[in-house]
C-alpha cells in the first residue's frame, strides 16, 4: 500500500557557504539541548549542546543559538563541507531541572551540499 | 571504549517469529535509551534505563515489546510476536549523568525488516 513519509525539510547549500538548521522545540521545561547529526546509515552523533542559562556557544565551525523566548534552537556551520551532508536533529532534555531524564528529538532536517 | 554496541545489524524476520535485539553501552554509563527511527515517525523514545532500572516505558507501542537490562553492560529489546509495522532501525544509546551533560552515544543500529 501507499506509505506516507515524514517530509523532512531540506536544506540545499553550496560548498563554502554558512548553513542554518532551525529547531522549534515544545517544552518550556526543557532545560538542555542537543544537536545530532546521522549520516545515511549510522546512529546519530553528537555535535554540540547548550544549556538553557546561555544563548550561545561556540564549537569547531559550528555554533548553537538558543531563544527560550520563543523556544527555538538553531544550528550554524561555516564553512559548510560536502562531509557536513546528513539529516540534523535538535533533541531537548529537563534533566537539570529534575523534570526529565527523556532526550525528545525533533524531526530533523536534512542538508545537502553541493559543489 | 569501543562505544555503543548493537547487534545484529540487520535481521529479516517472518511476520510471528520473536526477535531480540541486544546493546551493550559505553562503560561506566549510567543510562541507556532504546529508540526506533521510521519513516512515518522519525525517532521516537521507546524505553530508557538508569542504573539498570526502567524508568519510562511510555514509548514502548504494545504488549509485544518488552526490554530488559540484566546488568550494566547489556540490554535487550524483545519483539514478540514480530509484525511488518515493527519494520524500523532500533537504535539503543547511552549517556553518563555525571557528565558536563547528558548527551546520548548512538550505537550504529539494527535494521529489522519483518515480512
Amino acid at each position: 500500500g501507499e506509505s506516507v513519509g515524514l517530509h523532512l525539510p531540506t536544506l540545499s547549500v553550496q560548498e563554502g557557504d554558512n548553513s542554518i538548521i532551525n529547531c522549534a522545540y515544545s517544552n518550556s521545561a526543557s532545560d538542555y539541548f542537543i544537536w545530532y547529526k546521522q549520516e545515511s546509515g549510522k546512529g546519530p552523533q553528537f555535535i554540540i549542546d547548550i544549556r538553557s542559562n546561555m544563548d550561545k556557544r561556540q564549537g569547531q565551525r559550528v555554533t548553537v543559538l538558543l531563544n527560550k523566548t520563543v523556544k527555538h534552537l538553531s544550528l550554524q556551520i561555516a564553512a559548510t563541507q560536502p562531509g557536513d551532508s546528513a539529516v540534523y536533529f535538535c533533541a531537548e532534555n529537563g534533566r537539570f531541572t529534575g523534570n526529565t531524564d527523556k532526550l525528545i528529538f525533533g524531526t530533523g532536517t536534512r542538508l545537502q551540499v553541493f559543489p | 571504549d569501543a562505544g555503543v554496541i548493537q547487534s545484529p545489524r540487520h535481521e529479516v524476520t517472518e511476520m510471528g517469529q520473536e526477535v531480540t535485539l541486544r546493546c551493550k553501552p559505553i562503560s561506566g554509563h549510567d543510562y541507556l535509551f532504546w529508540y526506533r527511527q521510521t519513516m512515518m515517525r522519525g525517532l521516537e523514545l521507546l524505553i530508557y534505563f538508569n542504573n539498570n532500572v526502567p524508568i519510562d516505558d511510555s514509548g514502548m507501542p504494545e504488549d509485544r515489546f518488552s526490554a530488559k537490562m540484566p546488568n550494566a553492560s547489556f540490554s535487550t529489546l524483545k519483539i514478540q510476536p514480530s509484525e511488518p509495522r515493527d519494520s524500523a532501525v532500533y537504535f539503543c544509546a547511552s549517556s553518563f549523568s555525571a557528565a558536563g551533560g547528558p548527551e546520548a552515544f548512538f550505537g550504529q543500529g539494527t535494521r529489522l525488516t519483518v515480512v
